[in-house]
């Protein structure tokens, strides 16, 4: 079984700076995939950023880049330069290479302000 | 459609009644996932369908949810005897069929939300 946290319920950060969200998981499996959804007031989970867990360079898509931290099972989200389209919930999720599911954390809700 | 197609957007009714949440994967898309997401939470793991494989139905909260996952494609999540409990917003999501299908991120649709009165 796999668990995932967010412990983080709500951030704010003001347009053009950077913000970092943290997740912590839980997991038996030596290999596994993380990633990171935004879900805008629309309701669509969209993928923004995923990490093998094999790979020891952290994954990078342009303004959102993680920190990978395998021994302490954590991977933050960090997004540079923050625009209004950012604000969003943020879940954080995992996935064994051996299951089917994903396992979400509780989100955060980012509110980037002008 | 480029995406995964949820039917309907909205769904109300009443306490007691029988519910069909439809889901359209993404074409040639094998792999078929439920959640749910209840009110200010994550989502939370219903039911997987993976080609002709038996369903992992895990998630599934109690007998009165089914799922089935007719010629591969679309698929029906089924509520029976509906309760309060289960509003929430049910959202369907696809992956493609590759040899690392584990390693594909999963598209999500825009769920239906259901409210039970």
């Amino acid at each position: 079984a796999q668990t995932v946290t967010q412990s983080q319920p709500e951030m704010s950060v003001q347009e053009a700076e950077t913000v970092t969200l943290s997740c912590t998981y839980d997991t038996s499996e030596s290999n596994y995939y993380l990633f990171w959804y935004k879900q805008p007031p629309s309701r669509q989970m969209i993928l923004v950023i995923r990490q093998e867990a094999y790979k020891q360079q952290n994954a990078t898509e342009n303004r959102f880049s993680v920190n990978f931290q395998k021994a302490a099972k954590s991977f933050s989200l960090k997004i540079s330069d923050s625009q209004l389209g950012d604000t969003a919930m943020y879940f954080c999720a995992a996935k064994e290479t051996s299951g089917s599911r994903l396992t979400f954390g509780e989100g955060t809700q980012l509110t980037v302000n002008p | 459609g480029a995406g995964v197609s949820q039917s309907p957007s909205n769904k109300v009714t009443e306490k007691g009644k029988d519910v069909e949440l439809r889901c359209d994967p993404i074409s040639g898309h094998t792999a078929l996932y439920w959640y749910r997401q209840s009110l200010g939470q994550g989502l939370e793991f219903l039911i997987y369908f993976q080609g002709n494989s038996a369903p992992d139905k895990s998630g599934l909260p109690s007998d009165r949810f089914s799922a089935e996952r007719t010629g591969g494609s679309v698929s029906t999540l089924t509520i029976q005897r509906t309760q309060q409990e289960d509003s929430a917003v049910y959202l369907c999501a696809s992956s493609p069929n590759t040899r690392d299908y584990s390693n594909q991120p999963q598209h999500f649709g825009d769920g239906t939300r259901l409210s039970i009165l």
